[in-house]
């Protein structure tokens, strides 16, 4: 269990740029996530996959935010025109998918920053 | 909704001291608490979870959580705190309210900040 692997840890864009994220969720867990963080916040939630199904996006994922999970396995995110609120660490988690009580582990991270 | 609240911001505590974070929960129907741990610019860690069962729950790095069904709390606490204690923690919820995403819905953090 190598756990949840994000990359890249960092990346730091101009302003109206396109960024793309990838995650590796544990093996063999159907559920993915992704959620944002801004500092002193707790974690945002963005979006849910359940293999390759993205079932539920927040409203906080506007029309620049795109996220994929095409063979049930990686995820990507890509933001696109990006802004300086986009600014943020974007973590990415997955959970076995049976049992709401499962426990959802997280990855490192990515940080994002728009200047 | 689903919610969770931490009251406190910050809290500060002597090493070997024992600690308490606190958090308050609002669920409708079974609640399906959990705590996480981050440390600076890292992802959060799982510390422990509350499902069903013993209202204490034991976890990771010595820690446990007191479930109170009529306070509605889920406070975290650890007999005595270590500097590399030092960190920023989260209570978190489970959506149970419907749906199949059942994703995690998060207080606002206690930084927990240790002396020596």
């Amino acid at each position: 269990d190598t756990g949840v692997s994000q990359d890249p840890r960092h990346k730091i864009t101009k302003r109206g740029q396109n960024v793309t994220f990838r995650c590796d969720p544990i093996s063999e867990h159907n559920r993915l996530y992704w959620y944002r963080q801004t500092l002193g916040q707790g974690p945002e939630f963005l979006t849910y996959f359940q293999n390759e199904a993205q079932l539920e996006k927040s409203r906080l994922l506007s029309d620049r935010f795109s996220a994929e999970r095409p063979k049930g396995s990686f995820s990507t995110l890509e933001i696109q025109r990006t802004e300086q609120g986009d600014s943020a660490m974007y973590l990415c988690a997955s959970s076995p998918n049976e049992g709401v009580g499962n426990t959802i582990y997280f990855g490192e991270g990515s940080w994002l920053t728009v200047v | 909704a689903q919610s969770v609240a931490q009251p406190e911001d910050q809290v500060n505590v002597a090493e070997g001291n024992p600690l308490t974070v606190k958090c308050t929960y609002s669920v409708s129907g079974n609640p399906y608490l959990f705590w996480y741990v981050q440390y600076p610019n890292r992802g959060l860690q799982f510390l422990l979870k509350y499902i069903t069962g013993d209202n204490l729950v034991k976890g990771s790095y010595g820690f446990e959580a007191e479930f109170n069904k009529s306070q509605t709390s889920f406070h975290l606490k650890k007999p005595s705190a270590l500097v590399s204690d030092s960190a920023l923690y989260f209570c978190a919820v489970r959506d149970n309210a419907g749906g199949a995403t059942n994703k995690l819905i998060f207080g606002t953090g206690t930084l927990l900040a240790v002396q020596p």
